[in-house]
Formats: structure tokens, C-alpha cells, sequence
């Protein structure tokens, strides 16, 4: 059972070029999400999907695309990457079930943006 | 909106001095999770606390859930060096419970 497997681990970036992080889980969660994570700060929500063909944007969704063509997949795009975008992301899925409700992380990706 | 906050932003103790992070919620949460990031890692699930004033113990940890079910707290025993990192609570949205809404963490260092 492998989780939450996101890719690639790091990554540099120059500025205006754009990429794509992936994100996939094999645990049949409907609810996925994409947080970014500044030194020293918490989780700050990028997008969120509730389930196929379903996203929402979260507090901090601008120079980021998603989309949720399968429930396995949850990729997040940076259009045009910039400084301001150096940061670890962090790809979660989550299920609630009888009252029991937990998140699962991926590693992460350390994105460094030059 | 629904908010989570929690306090400390970061607390620095040392070596077998006890740490307390406290969680608070502006809307009643059906339960309560906490994880734990160490560093350079990812978040990982600690526990979850479902009832109205439960007290659950993971060896030295002590997670606790209020009587309002709007705030919770987590206390170390003698903290240690694997201690180390940010803990982070969580509860669900209100909207649907499998979108969870996290605090904004404590950081925990320790002095050996």
C-alpha cells in the first residue's frame, strides 16, 4: 500500500517556466488537497477536490491549476513559476468514515524557483 | 470562515522540561486530530479525539479533547530530542467531514 506518492522530490525551477507536480493515492479517498509550506510556517491550502471532475480553490490558489480526471490522480500546476513560489508543497488525501477522519501525506516537493 | 488557530507559533524548551500546545476552534468540531512533522519531513497522523472532554495517552503524549469540543490540547512529559518538530492540529469542515482544516502548528525545539 504505497499512499500518497508525490513527484518529483525536488526540483529548480527558472523563473516563468512552468511544471507540473504529481500527486497519487491509492486509498480510494474522495477528498484531496495541495498545501504549500514556507520555512518555519504552517500549511497554507493551495486547491482542493472533493472527488472526480470536482476542485475548489483554497486560500492560496493564484499561479496554480488543478484538475481530478480520476480519483487516484491530483496534479498541481504552476503556470509561470516565480520567486515567490520557492516552497515544500505537500500533496494529502483524506477520508471520514464512522466518525474517524485522517489525512495522509505525501513527501513533499522542495521547489526552489530562481 | 471556520478557522483553527493554535499557540504557541513556537516553543523552545529544554531537554525533560514538559511543552503544552493548545488548539482552538471557532466552530464545535465532531473530533479532533493531531500529527506531527518532523523536520524536513511530512506530516504523519498522531490521534484523533472524538468525545466531549476525552483524555487519550500515548506514552508520554497527553492529548486532550474540551468539554465544547472547540478546543484541545496536547502535553509533553519530559520532552526528548525525538520530540522535535511542529505539531499540528486539524478537524474536519463543517461543510463535509473529509476536508479537514489544520492549525497553524507549534514548533517544538529542545535544547539537549
Amino acid at each position: 500500500n504505497a499512499g500518497v506518492t508525490q513527484t518529483p522530490k525536488f526540483q529548480v525551477l527558472k523563473t516563468g517556466q512552468s511544471m507540473t507536480l504529481q500527486c497519487a493515492q491509492d486509498m480510494n479517498h474522495e477528498y484531496m488537497s495541495w498545501y504549500r509550506q514556507d520555512p518555519g510556517m504552517g500549511l497554507r491550502l493551495i486547491h482542493y477536490s472533493v472527488g472526480a471532475g470536482i476542485t475548489d480553490q483554497g486560500e492560496v490558489p493564484n499561479g496554480y491549476n488543478v484538475s481530478r480526471s480520476t480519483t487516484e490522480d491530483f496534479p498541481l500546476r504552476l503556470l509561470s513559476a516565480a520567486p515567490s513560489q520557492t516552497s515544500v508543497y505537500f500533496c494529502a488525501s483524506s477520508y471520514s468514515d464512522r466518525g474517524r477522519t485522517e489525512a495522509f501525506f505525501g513527501q513533499g516537493t522542495r521547489l526552489t524557483v530562481v | 470562515g471556520q478557522q483553527v488557530m493554535q499557540i504557541p507559533q513556537y516553543q523552545h524548551v529544554q531537554e525533560g522540561e514538559d511543552f503544552t500546545t493548545y488548539c482552538n476552534s471557532s466552530t464545535t468540531l465532531s473530533n479532533i486530530q493531531w500529527y506531527k512533522q518532523r523536520p524536513g519531513g511530512h506530516p504523519v497522523f498522531l490521534i484523533q479525539l472524538v468525545k466531549s472532554g476525552e483524555v487519550k495517552k500515548q506514552k508520554r503524549l497527553t492529548f486532550q479533547f474540551g468539554e465544547a469540543k472547540k478546543n484541545s490540547s496536547l502535553h509533553i512529559t519530559a520532552t526528548q530530542t525525538t520530540d522535535v518538530g511542529t505539531y499540528f492540529c486539524a478537524g474536519p469542515r463543517y461543510s463535509s467531514a473529509s476536508k479537514i482544516i489544520f492549525g497553524s502548528g507549534t514548533r517544538l525545539s529542545i535544547r539537549p
